[in-house]
């Protein structure tokens, strides 16, 4: 079944600065790659994702990169904020197996101000 | 709209006790899940229901059981709990890939 490596496990950086998160998958069929910030006590929410067919996405101060051949992709954060500071999550899933997500093992970011 | 909710929010249950935990959509997906979350290990999906009527083992489905009682409706049931399903227990549902949680369960098995 699908495997999904998350690095690093904590990111620190200074506010201002930008933080990549890094994942591989090991099924090439994967077709869907979300991303999702999970704050103290909170459930995860959607920040940002990727379909296959393209290479990559931006919303505002996030961006994400999917490299198919390599089986890996990316989240950027730029201009990070003290807000910034949760724990991100990479998924990915086949969409013909009911979307369910294997989960990335995590990355608490920690931007001080 | 609600979203996905979830009952209860927490609970402690002895070893050997059984207990369903609910979950519930309201935005008409046809797939629903549920995960569980440890400290350092990210969600691992326990089990998961594509459509009304069908379920699916994912990862960890060892010691639980699932029913899909409707399209709105996705219960997980610990038969005989262990202090090993103590963790804290996240419902989802979506549609085309896109998934929203609901707020989530903490489970303590003493």
């Amino acid at each position: 079944g699908e495997n999904v490596e998350q690095h690093p496990s904590t990111l620190s950086v200074q506010e201002g600065d930008s933080a990549v998160i890094k994942c591989t998958y090991s099924d090439s069929a994967s077709n869907y790659f979300p991303w999702y910030k999970q704050e103290l006590g909170k459930r995860p929410q959607l920040i940002i994702d990727i379909r296959s067919n393209v290479g990559e996405k931006k919303d505002q101060r996030i961006a994400v990169t999917l490299n198919k051949t390599a089986k890996h992709f990316s989240l950027h954060i730029t201009e990070t904020q003290p807000e910034d500071s949760a724990v991100y999550f990479c998924a990915a899933s086949i969409s013909n197996q009911g979307g369910k997500l294997i989960f990335g093992q995590g990355t608490e970011l920690s931007v001080k101000p | 709209n609600a979203g996905v909710t979830q009952t209860p929010k927490f609970q402690v249950l002895k070893t050997g006790q059984s207990m369903t935990l609910q979950c519930a959509q309201d935005m008409n997906h046809n797939s629903m899940y549920w995960y569980r979350q440890d400290p350092g290990m990210g969600l691992r999906l326990i089990y998961y229901s594509a459509s009304e009527g069908t379920t699916d083992k994912g990862e960890v489905p060892n010691g639980y059981n699932v029913s899909r009682l409707n399209k709105r409706e996705f219960s997980l049931r610990l038969e005989s709990a262990a202090p090993s399903q103590t963790s804290v227990y996240f419902c989802a549902s979506s549609e085309r890939g896109l998934s929203s949680f609901g707020p989530g369960t903490r489970l303590t098995v003493l």
